[in-house]
């Protein structure tokens, strides 16, 4: 039993395209939720926590539906700086173990 | 700015080597994580500490032990390398406390290839 699914991808979008991430979790009980970036033989860091009432940052928007134990992940206006891995980020408990999806690649092409 | 930083950014063992990989954080962070990350597999914990002289298996441990004697130090060891831990390995640190709880600061990584 996978913790979090993402579908894999890959993504491929011209600049200025609007494209969505979708991401779910098994464990009702889950606390904390984020989306990472990871960069092409780089580390993943933080790209945002996720709220239940929705976040945005920029032209990046984050939703919660705990109901339906989803995420999703909405960029605006892609960039090609914004080509990397996605990746779909879930705490089940405090102590902050993180549980990663498998990760959805994004290519924004010019 | 935290920094984790990993002994080695590449690494080549032989099978059967006793391979040690060393991570050290400056942040005081209370967690230290162990991953390997492979093609089509996403990230899996291989192993965390939340304390010094503590540590917890994660989901793939087989292979694998750990130690933390210091709290800003996290090491992961591989008693007898075989060729299936070729991967890239890589450490965290988080806090419980603060703003940034619970987010997860990664090394660079060492990329492990054991012939």
């Amino acid at each position: 039993r996978k913790e979090v699914e993402q579908d894999p991808g890959p993504f491929n979008v011209p600049e200025g395209a609007t494209v969505a991430f979708n991401c779910t979790y098994s464990n009702s009980a889950s606390q904390s939720f984020f989306w990472y970036r990871q960069d092409c033989r780089k580390e993943p860091k933080l790209l945002m926590s996720v709220y239940s009432s929705g976040n945005e940052d920029g032209r990046f928007t984050a939703q919660l539906n705990r109901a339906s134990q989803y995420i999703s992940l909405l960029i605006r206006d892609s960039k090609l700086s914004d080509s990397a891995t996605y990746l779909c980020v879930v705490n089940e408990a405090a102590l902050g173990r993180l549980y990663f999806g498998r990760g959805t690649q994004l290519t924004v092409w010019p | 700015d935290v920094k984790v930083t990993q002994s080695s950014r590449y690494l080549v063992k032989r099978t059967g080597e006793k391979v040690f990989l060393e991570c050290v954080q400056d942040m005081d962070h209370e967690n230290m994580f162990w991953y390997r990350q492979d093609p089509g597999l996403g990230l899996r914990l291989i192993y965390f500490s939340y304390d010094v002289k503590m540590k917890e298996k994660g989901d793939i441990p087989e292979g694998y032990s750990v130690s933390r004697e210091k709290k800003e130090r996290f090491s992961l060891i591989l008693e007898s390398a075989s060729t299936n831990q070729t991967s890239m390995y890589l450490c965290a640190s988080s806090t419980l406390w603060g703003d940034s709880y619970n987010e997860q600061f990664f090394g660079p990584g060492t990329r492990l290839t054991v012939l």
